[in-house]
């Protein structure tokens, strides 16, 4: 079944202790994206994959990295969490084949962060 | 600055009703898409629209994309309780980066 994954689903954390979110598809995609959702504020792009080893920021990259070794992962890395990145964030993945492909969602991760 | 601008931000409807959700923008789309979201879950896509004028129906709900390709509409037709979510617009800026930008949603619910 094609999918991405994400782990885990849902996370408490506290200030200061880094923490990774895995996201990985099966669909050979080579655009990978995390974006958060907040109330009021839709889905905002915190990074982006064009390829493997290729990443570049989105709007809201501040207190996130990622990486993009292989081609089917694509984890986000916050080093020192913060209250403010309570939220939830989303990982999706696109084939690059033309305008308006589909975009496939992870089914999310709530993190709060104490 | 928001890129894709929805509205009405919040709509609450009593089944049967029709409802036309907007999303502008200044800047022009290869492609603009159409997801719906229910709580809990990932948006799932309904729709993409690549041609200036083009009209996509998937059954009571009609999408739009504008002639000049910065603006869309989403239609429903008698609403029904099972349509609540929130929808989302997402478009891909011509010459941009190829992966979409969402718009805030706008929250829909139906009442029986």
């Amino acid at each position: 079944e094609a999918q991405v994954t994400q782990n885990p689903r849902y996370l408490i954390t506290v200030t200061g202790k880094k923490l990774t979110v895995t996201c990985s598809q099966n669909m050979n995609h080579e655009y990978m994206s995390w974006y958060r959702q907040d109330p009021g504020l839709g889905l905002r792009q915190i990074y982006y994959s064009m390829n493997v080893e290729v990443t570049d920021k989105g709007d809201v990259p501040e207190g996130y990295k990622v990486s993009r070794k292989e081609k089917r992962n694509f984890p986000l890395i916050l080093e020192s969490p913060s209250p403010n990145q309570t939220s939830l964030y989303f990982c999706a993945s696109l084939p690059r084949q033309g305008p308006g492909d589909t975009q496939y969602f992870g089914p999310g991760t709530r993190l709060t962060v104490l | 600055t928001q890129l894709l601008e929805q509205s009405p931000q919040f709509l609450s409807i009593q089944e049967g009703e029709n409802l036309t959700v907007y999303c502008n923008s200044s800047s022009v789309f290869s492609s603009l898409q159409w997801y719906r979201q229910e709580p809990g879950e990932g948006p799932v896509l309904l729709v993409t629209v690549v041609t200036g004028g083009e009209v996509k129906k998937l059954k009571r709900l009609t999408f739009q994309f504008g002639d000049a390709r910065k603006d869309s509409s989403l239609h429903i037709t008698a609403a029904q309780p099972g349509d609540t979510g929130l929808y989302l617009c997402a478009g891909v800026e011509e010459g941009g980066s190829y992966i979409p930008t969402f718009g805030r949603g706008t929250s829909l619910i139906v009442h029986p």
